[in-house]
């Protein structure tokens, strides 16, 4: 099962709109609308930021928003911020019965 | 509060076996799936294994089959990761995470392997 594909790097200015972008296939992202994302920051453990595509778990600043189309799913940040600084993963279900993270982002708050 | 804590890792010679483990606090920890997930220095996060909530499904990756094995005792709320046969690509950091939706993480346990 290959990763599922994002660019390195993307990078924003304090108050503008990212998209990170997540690539799979028809076998994986495609077939599931199970698409989770994760934020890292150095030396710290990833924290769930979006489930199910586009839903957002309680505490998760509504800066954050997901969707998906077709084998690709997006995660957009407004508003950046400097704390949004941070590696990005996504992940999907591979199969019924395993997953599969995302090559991961850096965001750079500019 | 809910908490993950991971431990058992540390250094081992190439062929080695260690056992890793994933103490739950703060929720009913036998009503989850629960998963390993690993990122080697620097590098991405990889999905290792899942187990269900009464241990009786549990998956893993291509790379991981017939050398790792996970378990869980939930009446000690702990999840367990059996590694055998040690490659110096397992170096890595290991989570263990909860439910599905990987939420929340533990902080990690490095495990090193190198002679």
């Amino acid at each position: 099962q290959s990763a599922l594909t994002q660019p390195a790097s993307v990078s924003g200015s304090p108050g503008q709109s990212i998209t990170i972008s997540c690539t799979g296939t028809s076998s994986d992202v495609g077939s599931y609308n199970f698409v989770t994302w994760y934020q890292q920051h150095p030396g710290k453990a990833p924290k769930l930021m979006i489930y199910e595509v586009s839903k957002r778990p309680s505490g998760v600043s509504n800066r954050f928003s997901g969707s998906k189309s077709g084998n690709t799913a997006s995660l957009t940040i407004s508003g950046l911020q400097a704390e949004d600084e941070a590696d990005y993963f996504c992940c999907s279900y591979a199969t019924t019965t395993t997953f599969v993270f995302g090559t991961g982002t850096k965001v750079t708050v500019l | 509060e809910v908490r993950l804590v991971e431990s058992g890792g540390g250094l081992v010679q190439p062929g080695g076996s260690l056992r890793l483990s994933c103490a739950a606090s703060g929720f009913t920890f036998s009503n989850f799936w629960m998963h390993w997930v690993r990122q080697a220095p620097g590098k991405g996060l990889v999905w290792v294994s899942r187990i269900k909530f009464d241990g009786s499904i549990k998956s893993y990756a291509d790379f991981v089959k017939g050398r790792f094995t996970i378990s869980r005792d939930n009446a000690k709320n702990t999840l367990y990761l059996e590694m055998n046969s040690l490659r110096a690509e397992d170096t890595a950091v290991y989570y263990c995470a909860r439910t599905d939706w990987l939420d929340p993480w533990g902080q990690g346990t490095l495990v090193t392997v190198s002679s």
